[in-house]
């Protein structure tokens, strides 16, 4: 059974860029998450969608956006690239949403900026 | 708000040795999840656990066992016998109520074991 999937692995982009990280979540799972992990702040939480919904949201910037689509991929977008968004992106997918069921991480996407 | 502490940054210790790893959360619910997660250099944080707020019995799993005391707010994590192959960054974590999906993670805690 494949495990999530985060694509790219790494990326370089320059200050003032947009990106965009891609998530491929387990077959059949239906709720995707992301995660923002730097050395200052650690692993915080940016959002999640269920069933192309975001249901939860994190405390950061509208320059951090995501959507998933009907096949539950996702994908999160960060427009006008700062210095400080320099960070792995751990993507995250569970089978349903809700403290039932438990979230499996894929490797991240280490982003660079520069 | 929820917070998870994970005062020790870096536990060295030789293999063998039986290491245990501090986690004291807050939170103001009464019902809610706490996760550890260990992540190696890959990146990826692989699951170890889930404990919620109503299950304070203690779990074994092989080497691997964790204390859950809600009276001090605490899920410590104890690894017997370490082996080299734990060396990793080992992360606490929290979810409440209606936002199960918004985990609150500690700081982490480091683990080097060496031969």
């Amino acid at each position: 059974k494949a495990g999530v999937t985060q694509t790219p692995r790494y990326l370089i982009k320059t200050r003032g860029q947009q990106v965009t990280l891609s998530c491929s979540p387990i077959s059949g799972h239906r709720s995707v998450s992301w995660y923002q992990q730097t050395p200052g702040q650690g692993l915080q939480f940016l959002f999640e969608y269920f069933s192309e919904t975001q249901r939860n949201k994190g405390n950061f910037p509208g320059r951090f956006s995501g959507r998933q689509f009907s096949n539950s991929r996702s994908e999160m977008n960060v427009s006008t690239l700062e210095l400080g968004d320099s960070a792995l992106y751990l993507c995250a997918s569970s089978l349903e949403q809700g403290e039932n069921y438990g979230y499996t991480f894929g490797s991240g996407t280490r982003l660079t900026v520069v | 708000a929820q917070k998870v502490t994970q005062a020790q940054t870096e536990i060295s210790v030789v293999e063998k040795e039986d290491v245990t790893l501090d986690c004291v959360y807050e939170t103001r619910d009464t019902t809610y999840y706490l996760f550890w997660y260990k992540q190696p250099p890959s990146g990826e944080l692989v699951f170890l656990i889930r404990r919620n707020s109503f299950d304070e019995q203690n779990e074994i799993s092989g080497r691997y066992s964790w204390n859950f005391q809600k009276s001090t707010s605490s899920f410590n994590f104890t690894i017997t016998a370490s082996q080299v192959v734990d060396s990793a960054v080992y992360f606490c974590a929290l979810s409440e109520t209606g936002t199960a999906s918004k985990l609150t993670f500690g700081t982490g805690t480091r683990l080097q074991v060496t031969l």
